[in-house]
């Protein structure tokens, strides 16, 4: 039984340029959630999709924008880098809301995104 | 507003000695916590869960954690440490209906010889 992946595992980008990570989810999770975590810091929620919809959302810019497919897995997109983007971004999946277990996410081993 | 506080950012502890990380938390009503470790360059494994029912939860690893309403606490707890457990220790909390967890600064614990 596959955890959840992510691709790539590490990058390095320009400020301006744009990137996008990926996720899939655990088998059997159809509900994908991004946190953000700079160094030496705890994650910090972004964003979560359901049913190919953005359902919650943290505080982060416009910018930082998802997207969910038929399949599950997800999209992260960062627009017009900042330094200040450069961290771990994770990706969690968790069961369909009322679903038995989806109050508990499963995390994958994450992208680690430099931006000079 | 929702917050979790790891009191402790650095523990250091001898192997085979216990050990107890710290987790307070400030919600309006009872949420779900939880439990991660983090080894370096690694994402996040989950070691417990604590929802509703008995306040001492089982983990894996040896781990346990109590839950304490009164003191709005969650402490995670081993009693013998190896050398494997150095790693970063997060504190999370959520909300039934509202799936997004709200993490702690985390604890760094370095185990020597």
């Amino acid at each position: 039984d596959a955890g959840v992946t992510q691709s790539p595992t590490h990058l390095i980008k320009t400020r301006g340029q744009q990137v996008t990570l990926r996720c899939s989810p655990k088998s059997g999770h159809d509900t994908v959630s991004w946190y953000q975590q700079a160094l030496g810091q705890g994650p910090q929620f972004i964003f979560q999709y359901y049913e190919e919809e953005e359902r919650q959302r943290g505080n982060f810019p416009d910018r930082f924008s998802g997207h969910q497919f038929p399949n599950y897995s997800s999209e992260l997109n960062v627009n017009a880098l900042l330094l200040g983007d450069s961290a771990l971004y994770l990706c969690a999946s968790s069961p369909g809301l009322s679903r038995e277990g989806s109050e508990t996410q499963y995390f994958g081993p994450g992208t680690r995104l430099l931006v000079l | 507003a929702q917050s979790v506080t790891q009191p402790d950012i650095h523990i250091t502890v001898s192997e085979g000695a216990s050990l107890e990380l710290r987790c307070n938390y400030s919600y309006g009503a009872t949420p779900y916590l939880f439990w991660y470790v983090q080894s370096p360059g690694q994402g996040l494994q989950l070691l417990l869960k604590y929802f509703s029912g008995d306040t001492l939860v089982q983990g894996i690893k040896g781990f346990e954690a109590e839950f304490k309403r009164s003191q709005s606490s969650f402490n995670l707890r081993k009693p013998s440490v190896h050398w494997s457990d150095a790693a970063e220790y997060f504190c999370a909390v959520g909300l039934l209906g509202n799936e997004k967890l709200t993490f702690g600064t985390g604890t760094r614990l370095t185990i020597i010889p």
